[in-house]
């Protein structure tokens, strides 16, 4: 299977809200609840932020949401903070015991 | 406390073969579902493999035939045996625990650095 698709870069203020979108097929992302968000600081290990779609893990302030619609899926980081300053990839299961990943996206804070 | 600490990474010449491997605290390796997954130099993450508690194994097509994941109960650790390595297989590797009931990757460790190159 391809990467699902991210846009490589977004940026917003603090305190503004951005919107991450991962566009994938009706064989990944539509056709499965379980689009899930990761967050990833420079040389450090990913950390989970959402899943199955809009679920937050314990620990992962509510600013943090995720929907979907059709193929695609998104991520929106509302009241910008400095340390939201990362890497986002989205992933989704697409069957047969397939994860697949996005390309990331690198939201900077202006 | 959960901890995953993957070694075994190096410098390997391709078409070599390495072994990972995850040390797991806090839970028990072969009650969960646990995977592996890699990133690059500078690019994306790639899901690897996965293995589920009930030994069943699964690959990206990118490692079918050449990757084996397994795990040692009485040494709770989930390895990685990666053969005819090749360049392309440069990356970090991290080991990272799947919840049984969706696909978020909830844990992972630090990651352990493949370099394949001669």
């Amino acid at each position: 299977q391809s990467a699902l698709t991210q846009p490589p870069s977004a940026s917003g203020s603090p305190g503004q809200s951005v919107t991450i979108s991962c566009t994938g097929t009706s064989s990944d992302v539509g056709g499965y609840n379980y689009v899930s968000w990761y967050q990833q600081h420079p040389g450090k290990a990913p950390k989970l932020m959402i899943y199955e779609v809009n679920k937050r893990p314990s620990g992962v302030p509510d600013r943090f949401s995720g929907s979907k619609s059709g193929n695609t899926a998104s991520l929106t980081v509302s009241g910008l903070q400095a340390e939201d300053e990362a890497a986002y990839y989205c992933s989704s299961y697409a069957g047969s015991n397939n994860l697949i990943f996005g390309g990331g996206t690198k939201l900077t804070v202006l | 406390e959960v901890q995953l600490v993957e070694t075994g990474g190096g410098l390997i010449q391709p078409g070599g073969s390495l072994r990972l491997s995850c040390a797991a605290s806090g839970f028990t390796v072969s009650s969960n579902y646990m995977t592996w997954v890699r990133q690059a130099p500078g690019k994306g993450l790639e899901w690897v493999s996965i293995i589920y508690s009930s030994g069943s194994t699964y690959y990206a097509d990118s490692v079918k035939g050449r990757f084996t994941i397994s795990r040692d109960i009485s040494k709770n650790t989930l390895y990685l045996q990666m053969n005819s390595l090749r360049a392309e297989d440069t990356a970090v590797y991290y080991c990272a625990r799947r919840a049984p009931s969706n696909w978020g990757l909830g844990y992972w460790g630090q990651g352990t650095l493949v370099t394949v190159s001669s």
